[in-house]
Formats: C-alpha cells, structure tokens, sequence
C-alpha cells in the first residue's frame, strides 16, 4: 500500500525563521503536488512538481522533488504570520484499474508567531 | 485552471437520510474526483467519476453508501446515503484537466449528521 508520510506533521515557529518540511513516499511516481489548506476553506495548489530534480519557488516557499529518493521538500524561508496553514503533500500514481488517483499525506499544521 | 463550485456548502443531516452533493465545473474536464476529509485528517478518494459510466471506487467506498452520477463533462454528484454520525466529513469534488495534470479542489461541502 502507497504511503505518503509529512514530517513533522505539527510545526510553530517564529516569524523570521526558516524552516525545511519533508515529504516521503513509498512508491515509484514522477509527480508530486504541494497544497495548502487554511482552516474551513478548500485546498490551494502551490506547487507541481513533475520530475526529478524539479525545483519550484514563489514566493516565501520553495519546493523540490528527488524521485530516487522519493523524497520532497518544501523550505520556508523569512516565515511570515500569512503562511499560517496545513500544508498537503501528495503523489499522483497508477491504480490498478489503469486510472491516475493523488494519494495524500497527512499534512502539516503549520503556525507562524510574530 | 477550472472553477467549480460545490452545493450546498454545508449541511446538517438527521441519521438515517440522504444527501446529494453537487459539483459543477465552468469547463469540460476529463477528470472527475470526489475526495472526504474527515475533522482534522487527510483527505481520502472515494471514487473517480467517470463521464457516460460507473464510478471507480476506491478500497473501502462502495457505490450503494456513495453512489455518483456524472452525465456530462462539467457536472457530478456524490449521494451520501444512509447517513451516520460517522458520515460527519467535508466532501470535496476535483476535477483535472487530463491525464496526469494537476487537480483543482472545490470549496467543499461540509456535512454534519446528528
């Protein structure tokens, strides 16, 4: 069974700091998706990262992909209080009906303290 | 990207009913997804919508609790049926533009069953 594993899974952290948050996967997949979610609201696509070594940065946030190591990162740098939110992590991957389905991990709560 | 929007936004049901959520898309989308999102977890696929045939359900959803309809290319529904207390989720419809491309997240319905 695919499993997508978010560490840590609860962050606080000062406004002005950095911060890297990991995103591992236990299976093949070329495709990794960062969203973000605030409190009642829907899901927000950050970052779509498609193949190995893909580096993405807007803003305050920078994501990458390392498929040999099925691992992906997302570094916060200069934290400011707007970043406040759960952060999802999520692999697109093969079903075994041939169909394409995201596979999510936990998320990460993520809060910024001025 | 696509627009879609979700009806109702929320809703509290009585144990024992059925609720149908609607999920509409302002263009025509190859993929169709409905995902749940118990307090506080991840989000878990409940089933892919397939236009013109039956849903693909995932491991653990069956389409006699969750059956979904999709007649045409920018419409779906998921019916919650039976409800229980356990049913208590945010039911989020996502659409993606083709094989592999990025999903985008309604604003979710909310569902509370006393």
């Amino acid at each position: 069974e695919l499993k997508v594993e978010q560490n840590p899974l609860f962050l606080s952290m000062q406004e002005g700091k950095n911060y890297t948050i990991y995103c591992n996967y236990s299976t093949t997949s070329d495709r990794l998706y960062w969203y973000r979610q605030d409190p009642g609201k829907s899901l927000e696509s950050l970052f779509v990262l498609l193949s190995n070594g893909a580096v993405k940065q807007e803003g305050r946030l920078m994501a990458s992909l390392d498929t040999k190591a099925r691992l992906s990162t997302l570094h916060i740098t200069a934290a400011v209080h707007d970043l406040s939110a759960t952060y999802f992590c999520a692999v697109d991957v093969l079903t075994q009906g041939g169909s394409e389905k995201l596979v999510f991990g936990k998320g990460m709560k993520l809060t910024v303290n001025p | 990207s696509a627009v879609i929007s979700q009806k109702p936004s929320r809703d509290i049901c009585q144990r024992g009913t059925s609720l149908t959520i609607q999920c509409q898309v302002d263009s025509q989308v190859t993929m169709m997804f409905w995902y749940r999102q118990q307090p506080g977890q991840s989000l878990t696929l409940i089933a892919t919508a397939n236009q013109g045939s039956e849903a693909t359900y995932e491991s653990g959803f069956v389409i006699d609790k969750f059956p979904i309809s999709r007649p045409n290319l920018t419409f779906s529904t998921l019916t919650v049926s039976n409800m229980s207390p356990e049913d208590s989720s945010i039911y989020l419809c996502s659409v993606g533009t083709g094989p592999w491309e990025e999903q985008y997240f309604g604003p979710g319905t909310r569902l509370t069953v006393t």
